[in-house]
């Protein structure tokens, strides 16, 4: 039944040392999303992949990457995490980007990530 | 950029109340959403609004879609312990543009 799945749901590192989060999807959606969200605050949207185009918002650092190989599949990237990258790392997909219903996105239960 | 206001913040309530919270917007979105979220866990999509005036239930929940365009508003009726979470309001302008969430309102149900 699960939709939007994300693994691991905890993740501990250390800092510095890359890690990768992953997503999948079972709704063959077109667009996936990376959220950050940390302790009583709204989700960050960090960038998303529209089919295969990668679309990055302004202030994301350039220490978060993607990858999306597939429909099914998304990864977020941290190349070199630091103390202040630790949060919850959600994930979400809509269908599409235009018309009213198809851009509802839909989250993941998401990944908390621990930086020791 | 666009901001949502969200209130109130916070809640404390009495098991079998009614609890409303709303968001409003200095700019005008053609979609709201309500998304409630459990600790630990992602948020969950409760009630989608698309069209100015709609007023959609799913449940004990109720929202509306200001005719303004610029705010909404969730109502709970009979309120339960598993209403416990944060809701987050959430609005798009356009599909390509991204969703702008409130800051939640965070529901503590007394039994």
């Amino acid at each position: 039944d699960a939709m939007v799945i994300q693994n691991p749901r905890y993740q501990v590192t250390q800092f510095g040392k890359p890690v990768t989060l992953s997503c999948s999807q079972t709704l063959n959606h077109n667009v996936m999303y990376w959220y950050q969200q940390k302790s009583s605050q709204a989700p960050k949207l960090l960038f998303h992949y529209y089919d295969k185009d990668f679309n990055n918002e302004a202030d994301t650092p350039d220490n978060f990457q993607s990858r999306r190989p597939n429909t099914s599949f998304c990864f977020l990237d941290i190349r070199s995490p630091g103390l202040g990258d630790a949060a919850m790392y959600l994930c979400a997909t809509s269908r599409d980007v235009g018309g009213p219903s198809g851009d509802t996105q839909y989250f993941g239960p998401g990944t908390r990530l621990t930086v020791l | 950029g666009q901001q949502l206001n969200q209130s109130p913040q916070s809640m404390f309530i009495q098991e079998g109340e009614d609890v409303s919270m709303n968001c409003t917007s200095s700019s005008i979105f053609n979609t709201w959403l309500w998304y409630k979220q459990d600790p630990g866990e992602g948020p969950v999509l409760l009630i989608a609004l698309y069209k100015a005036g709609e007023l959609t239930s799913n449940g004990r929940l109720t929202a509306q879609f200001g005719i303004t365009r610029k705010d909404s508003f969730l109502n709970i009726s009979a309120s339960i312990p598993s209403d416990v979470g944060i809701y987050f309001c959430a609005g798009q302008l356009t599909g390509n543009t991204p969703l702008v969430f409130g800051k939640g309102t965070r529901l503590s149900v007394i039994a």
